[in-house]
């Protein structure tokens, strides 16, 4: 079993949508959960960073985290075509040292295409 | 808002020779770190760097990659002697949540 799961889509909705991407995880050592917004040929932007179960807004961004179900979702509200990218989800589980907290493990990426 | 630099955006080399990838980190990050995206699949950890010296590695941090930070400024990843599978987007990032540069894309001929 893989340790993040993410659905590659791709996903397409119209202007306007509320879309739901979400990932699974299986090791239950995860803590903080991160949501990356990666544009073409750029670099993972982030989005959204939560550490507790429960959901976290941000603007249009809302950020669901379910640690009994291993499970987070990000939503974004009023979907725009600026919006379509690619969506990576993230996770660590941060140990004794100070750089444990920026060893990521990643989601394959949700590609998200908002059409006018 | 500060930003991850690097440099150069694009680099291409044939197999064998030796590379430098560098960067810039937010100017008061103490954490850097290197990932790799090979076209098509996940990003991945490479390596931790903290106080001059690597903090963690991944199994693809071998003996042909390597890491410094020769001034206060810059953090570069070194490729002794490239594969055709080294070619790769190569990430830098530094803080904690972390904040990554636009990638140099490496091409290994």
């Amino acid at each position: 079993q893989k340790e993040v799961e993410q659905d590659p889509g791709p996903l397409s909705v119209p202007e306007g949508a509320i879309v739901s991407l979400n990932c699974t995880y299986s090791n239950s050592a995860f803590q903080y959960f991160m949501w990356y917004r990666q544009y073409s040929r750029k670099g993972p932007e982030l989005l959204m960073y939560t550490y507790s179960s429960g959901n976290k807004e941000d603007g249009r961004f809302t950020a669901q985290v379910d640690k009994s179900s291993k499970y987070i979702s990000l939503f974004i509200r009023d979907s725009q075509p600026s919006d379509s990218a690619t969506y990576l989800c993230a996770m660590n589980m941060p140990g004794a040292g100070g750089t444990s907290y920026g060893k990521l493990t990643f989601g394959q990426g949700t590609i998200l295409t908002v059409h006018p | 808002e500060p930003e991850v630099t690097q440099t150069p955006s694009h680099q291409v080399t044939q197999m064998g020779q030796e590379v430098i990838l560098r960067c810039v980190p937010i100017s008061n990050h103490l954490y850097f770190y290197w990932y790799r995206q090979i076209l098509g699949q996940k990003v991945e950890f490479l390596v931790s760097f903290y106080n001059n010296e690597i903090s963690e590695k991944s199994e693809i941090f071998d003996d042909q990659f390597s890491v410094e930070r020769p001034d206060g400024s810059n953090f570069t990843l070194k490729i002794r002697s490239t594969k055709l599978e080294d070619s790769a987007m190569y990430f830098c990032a530094s803080g904690g949540p972390l904040h990554f540069g636009n990638g140099t894309r490496l091409t290994v001929t």
